[in-house]
């Protein structure tokens, strides 16, 4: 089984100052990461994803993530926050066995603010 | 190129109402999901359609539950005899394959049930 927990379900910084947002997951066997950002009203965009090649992903807008196998995290950072960085982040996983590969279980979300 | 469209934008209807919401994927993507985000549960998995293979329909949370994909391309969710408690935005995506390939989402439906 699979699952994924977002550690913190808020997270307020101020404007270019970093983000961390922190994921941890759960998989019976290797896992697909992704960090997925959803603006509001907007659709889900994929900001980055991890499927087994480098452990540092780098995404669009200044983010990237660690993938870290002993941790079973996948922590999602920017070195300087923008005001549009405003929104909520999910975390998301994806188990490569036959029956959940492409199914994609959501954390809960991190809803970011970002204070002038 | 055209994103993953979605109609209607908003549905409102009465409890016990049938509802179809529609889904036209990216053009020559094979795979389509249906998931549904609402705020008790969060983003959850529906149903699965990949090519001509048999649709995995193992999130669908009811028997009122259903999904068709007509000539691999657009795809309709119908809930039947609707309730209070499937009010929520139901979003589509599409890849171009299943497994790890990127998930394109639509900007979703939201459904509103009185």
């Amino acid at each position: 089984a699979q699952s994924v927990t977002q550690l913190d379900s808020h997270v307020s910084v101020s404007e270019g100052t970093p983000v961390l947002l922190r994921c941890n997951y759960s998989s019976s066997y290797s896992p697909s990461l992704f960090w997925y950002v959803q603006h509001p009203n907007k659709g889900l965009q994929l900001l980055l994803k991890y499927t087994s090649a480098a452990t540092l992903v780098k995404g669009i807008n200044g983010f990237e993530a660690e993938f870290k196998k002993s941790e079973t995290s996948f922590h999602l950072t920017k070195p300087s926050a923008h005001m549009s960085d405003a929104a909520e982040y999910f975390c998301v996983v994806s188990d490569r066995i036959t029956d959940s590969w492409g199914k994609l279980q959501f954390g809960a979300g991190t809803q970011v603010v970002v204070t002038p | 190129g055209a994103g993953v469209s979605q109609s209607p934008s908003n549905k409102v209807t009465e409890k016990g109402k049938d509802v179809e919401l529609r889904c036209d994927p990216i053009s020559g993507h094979t795979a389509l999901y249906w998931y549904r985000q609402s705020l008790g549960q969060g983003l959850e998995f529906l149903i699965y359609f990949q090519g001509n293979s048999a649709p995995d329909k193992s999130g669908l949370p009811s028997d009122r539950f259903s999904a068709e994909r007509t000539g691999g391309s657009v795809s309709t969710l119908t809930i039947q005899r609707t309730q209070q408690e499937d009010s929520a935005v139901y979003l589509c995506a599409s890849s171009t394959g299943g497994g790890a390939d990127t998930q394109y989402f639509g900007p979703g439906t939201r459904l509103t049930v009185l």
